[in-house]
């Protein structure tokens, strides 16, 4: 299964972009990398997904570099409530219509006012 | 998205007991799969909830321990078998809604702790 790494934590100032990096130098090609935020005692939240392409959803967006081998969420206006920890993830999809998310070890977001 | 309740949300069981954890959609699903999370540490995926057939259990996770049910395509049961304190963890179901191609909804969680 292809790993993801990821910063243990990071800070960063209320109303600022939180740009948060993964590498995931193992990745296939045809895994998709997606990030997904886990507000303490909560179950995960979805936020963005990608294969190549930068992508850009209501909630963040997603820098995908062209060999594929690492990636960035961005959180364009960071506000308190974006405090949490925040997981890259591979996808890995099967034939058979099974897939599998692979979870790192995660970056744990604090959200300064 | 889909709504996804787990019962218990959290319980304290004495070790050698077994507990049934239980995850109800509101609306029918094609996938559903069982996480673990143990204390600080990141998910990890126990098995995938087949519908009608044995669960697909991951990688050091077997079905005596962990036996599933999945009887329909809205609700599926883990059972934590001879549970031991190393068990104590929360426990999340997560399930693909059909006709969504992106993303895994999960569920709030089960917290046990075992004596």
């Amino acid at each position: 299964d292809a790993k993801t790494t990821q910063p243990t934590s990071m800070d960063c100032a209320e109303g600022r972009a939180a740009n948060l990096p993964c590498n995931h130098s193992t990745i296939s090609g045809n895994e998709y990398v997606y990030w997904y935020r886990q507000i303490h005692s909560q179950g995960p939240q979805y936020i963005i997904h990608g294969l190549k392409n930068n992508e850009t959803n209501e909630m963040a967006s997603l820098i995908i570099t062209e060999d594929r081998k690492s990636s960035t969420l961005i959180l364009p206006h960071a506000t308190l409530r974006d405090t949490a920890v925040y997981y890259c993830i591979v996808r890995v999809a099967f034939g058979n219509g099974n897939e599998k998310l692979t979870f790192g070890t995660g970056t744990r977001l604090t959200i300064i006012p | 998205s889909a709504v996804i309740s787990q019962k218990p949300s959290r319980d304290i069981c004495q070790r050698g007991t077994s507990l049934t954890i239980q995850c109800q959609v509101d609306s029918q699903v094609t996938m559903m799969f069982w996480y673990r999370q143990q204390p600080g540490q990141s998910l990890t995926l126990i098995a995938t909830a087949n519908q009608g057939s044995e669960a697909t259990y991951e990688s050091g996770f077997v079905i005596d321990k962990f036996p599933i049910s999945r009887p329909n395509l809205t609700f599926s049961t883990l059972t934590v078998s001879n549970m031991s304190p190393e068990d104590s963890s929360i426990y999340l179901c997560s399930v693909r809604r059909k006709g969504s191609y992106n993303e895994q909804f999960f569920g709030p969680g089960t917290r046990l702790t075992v004596l």
